[in-house]
């Protein structure tokens, strides 16, 4: 079972790109890699997911280097409402599915 | 679409009651996850049903159980409640596998 990790907080200010890294060393084969959104006192949301390479979304872009080892969430010109926490998780289909600590993320005006 | 519903939205109980809460899942989706996220923490994995069926738990004490119906909606039951199980309840639920997880606004339980 991959285990994560992420920094436990990053500041940014509106309008710039924050990139946040999550580490799987021992990630398997079949592992896709997926992060989610989570604002206080609400269930996390999907935000982007992949397997390898880089995906873009309308919100985000995922960049998986070829091992596979690490994965990089990057928000575009981030806002005040992008203060929240960002979970990176890894998992294959079924089994625990759980999540790391997580990274807070604090917008500043 | 309706997304992930769960109830009730909060729950007020006192220590040593029993305590149920219920998820329905997205339309199609068969494998159900309970997580406890206690204030200002990460998610905890409780449980994960699919097809009916149990199939993992988490680090919890078995005072924590829970089913998942015909319908694929579920239930978790905690007993004998503790102060310590004030929490955020999460369902999310998954069509199958290498796809994304879809959550629920959660239960706040509140242990008195």
């Amino acid at each position: 079972l991959a285990k994560t990790t992420q920094p436990i907080s990053m500041d940014s200010y509106e309008g710039q790109e924050v990139n946040i890294t999550c580490s799987h060393n021992n990630i398997a084969t079949n592992d896709y890699i997926t992060w989610y959104q989570q604002f206080p006192s609400q269930g996390p949301r999907f935000i982007i997911q992949g397997y390898k390479t880089k995906v873009t979304n309308e919100v985000a872009s995922l960049f998986i280097p070829a091992d596979r080892k690490s994965s990089t969430l990057s928000l575009p010109r981030v806002s005040l409402s992008d203060t929240a926490v960002y979970y990176c998780l890894v998992a294959t289909g079924g089994f625990k599915t759980i999540f790391g600590a997580g990274t807070r993320l604090f917008v500043k005006a | 679409e309706a997304g992930v519903t769960q109830s009730p939205t909060h729950l007020i109980k006192t220590r040593g009651q029993q305590a149920t809460l219920r998820c329905s899942p997205i339309s199609g989706h068969t494998s159900v996850y309970w997580y406890q996220q206690a204030l200002g923490l990460g998610l905890q994995f409780l449980l994960w049903y699919d097809e009916g069926e149990e199939r993992n738990r988490g680090n919890f004490p078995p005072r924590f159980s829970g089913r998942q119906f015909p319908n694929y909606s579920s239930e978790l039951n905690v007993n004998a409640l503790e102060l310590e199980d004030s929490a955020l309840y999460l369902c999310a639920s998954k069509r199958g596998e290498g796809e994304k997880l879809f959550f629920g606004s959660g239960t706040q339980l509140s242990v008195l």
